[in-house]
């Protein structure tokens, strides 16, 4: 089993929905979460660290379920830009990121 | 600030041939990682290094080697190219486990 798990997608919605994204994950010692942001043919960047209080940026709102072992993200009023994949991530040990295979969003106009 | 910068974009080898990749750190940042992403996966730890020292490794085989030099740039090197090498090479810097900085990677085709 993967230590990082994602449904590949794709999800197509349309502008101005609501779409939210799950990822599992395994080894319940992890401790750190994050979501990061892959355009086309383009390197990942930072979306949001998860928390399991839940944080929130603007539309985007994460969440970390420790007993169930997974974190969400979710997307209000979906933008053209929010087009992209979105890659789950955890902190193992001190040094090593393990990405998921990463979910791809298309906001359909 | 300078972001991370790799180089080159774009190459192609063939097989048994050795490829070298360089990456140049963002200002600030002492720790360099590389992550191999293949088409339509993510990104995976292949190795990180910390003051010119390899802090950790992922399951890449010996042939995947690196290096760390005094002013935090890096290289990754990679012997006896196998096909399944082909992919997209990235390089991220961070400082110490803080947030991951990525290059726009180096695209390697092996034919």
């Amino acid at each position: 089993r993967k230590e990082v798990e994602q449904d590949p997608g794709p999800f197509n919605v349309p502008e101005g929905a609501t779409v939210a994204f799950n990822c599992t994950y395994s080894n319940s010692a992890s401790q750190s979460f994050f979501w990061y942001r892959q355009d086309c043919r383009k390197e990942p960047k930072l979306l949001m660290s998860v928390y399991s209080s839940g944080n929130e940026d603007g539309r985007f709102t994460a969440q970390l379920n420790r007993a169930s072992q997974y974190i969400s993200l979710l997307i209000r009023d979906s933008k053209l830009s929010d087009s992209a994949t979105y890659l789950c991530v955890k902190l193992s040990g001190t040094y090593k990121y393990i990405f998921g295979t990463g979910t791809r969003l298309k906001v359909l106009a | 600030e300078t972001g991370v910068t790799q180089s080159p974009t774009h190459l192609i080898k063939t097989r048994g041939q050795q490829v070298t990749l360089r990456c140049s750190s963002q200002s600030g940042h002492n720790t360099v990682s590389w992550y191999q992403q293949a088409l339509g996966q993510g990104p995976q730890f292949i190795f990180q290094y910390y003051r010119e020292e390899e802090n950790g490794r992922g399951n890449f085989p010996p042939r995947f080697s690196g290096l760390q030099f005094p002013n935090y740039s890096s290289e990754l090197n990679v012997n006896a190219l196998e096909l399944d090498d082909s992919a997209l090479y990235l390089c991220a810097s961070s400082y110490v486990t803080g947030e991951l900085f990525f290059g726009e990677g180096s695209r390697l085709t092996v034919l």
